[in-house]
């Protein structure tokens, strides 16, 4: 079956334009995760969403990220007016429901780059 | 708030020699673990996870990771290290409601020939 999938994989923008990243995950999977890998960090929690809803946002960098989900399937990630600190790999994740001990299955991440 | 740590962001072993990847934590609560792996190119995958089951956990590619509540650690080693082995690897812990994951920096494993 189908993995975890992510568009565009590679993202140069200029400093001040908007993005969106976009996550496809395992059909069927209600949880999703997005996660940014700066260089030669680990993985920064960002945002979890349990079907269309993310019950905690505070793990989003500042107010100009923000993220939705629709139909307990795609999610995108929105990031205005990007600022050069904002480069990145954007990493999503989906596992079945969302439990703590579940597996999580990975995209191949969006790589962006803020000029 | 959970955390990890991972001593060691880059790690060389010959090939054949035993593999040890470290990885301390920080929970409040009894943890889930686990330890992914990025293979060149690719995403991460799962190399094994704790859920309080068994204390030493085996995962794929003849990799295993004790769990030790009085450390505090869950490192992950396997006894002969092979060239295809070469990646980046990630300890992560989850709070017990499945919101939050918290990742390592990430250990390079480098095996010379």
């Amino acid at each position: 079956g189908a993995g975890v999938s992510q568009s565009p994989s590679n993202k140069v923008t200029e400093k001040g334009k908007d993005v969106e990243l976009r996550c496809d995950p395992i059909s069927g999977h209600t949880a999703l995760y997005w996660y940014r890998q700066r260089l030669g960090q680990g993985l920064e929690f960002l945002i979890y969403f349990q079907g269309n809803s993310a019950p905690d946002k505070s793990g989003l960098p500042s107010d100009r990220f923000s993220a939705e989900r629709t139909g307990e399937s795609v999610s995108t990630l929105t990031i205005q007016r990007t600022q050069q600190e904002d480069s990145a790999v954007y990493l999503c994740a989906s596992s079945l429901a969302g439990q703590p001990q579940e597996t999580q299955y990975f995209g191949p991440g969006t790589r962006l780059l803020v000029l | 708030a959970q955390s990890v740590t991972q001593l060691g962001s880059h790690v060389s072993v010959s090939e054949g020699a035993l593999v040890l990847l470290r990885c301390n934590y920080s929970s409040s609560v009894p943890p889930y673990l686990f330890w992914y792996v990025q293979y060149p190119n690719q995403g991460l995958q799962l190399l094994l996870k704790y859920t309080s089951a068994a204390t030493l956990v085996k995962g794929i590619n003849g990799f295993e990771a004790e769990f030790k509540k009085s450390e505090t650690s869950f490192h992950l080693t396997k006894p002969s290290a092979h060239m295809s082995d070469a990646a980046e690897y990630f300890c992560a812990v989850s709070d017990n409601t499945g919101n939050q994951f918290y990742f390592g920096t990430g250990t390079s494993l480098t095996v010379i020939p």
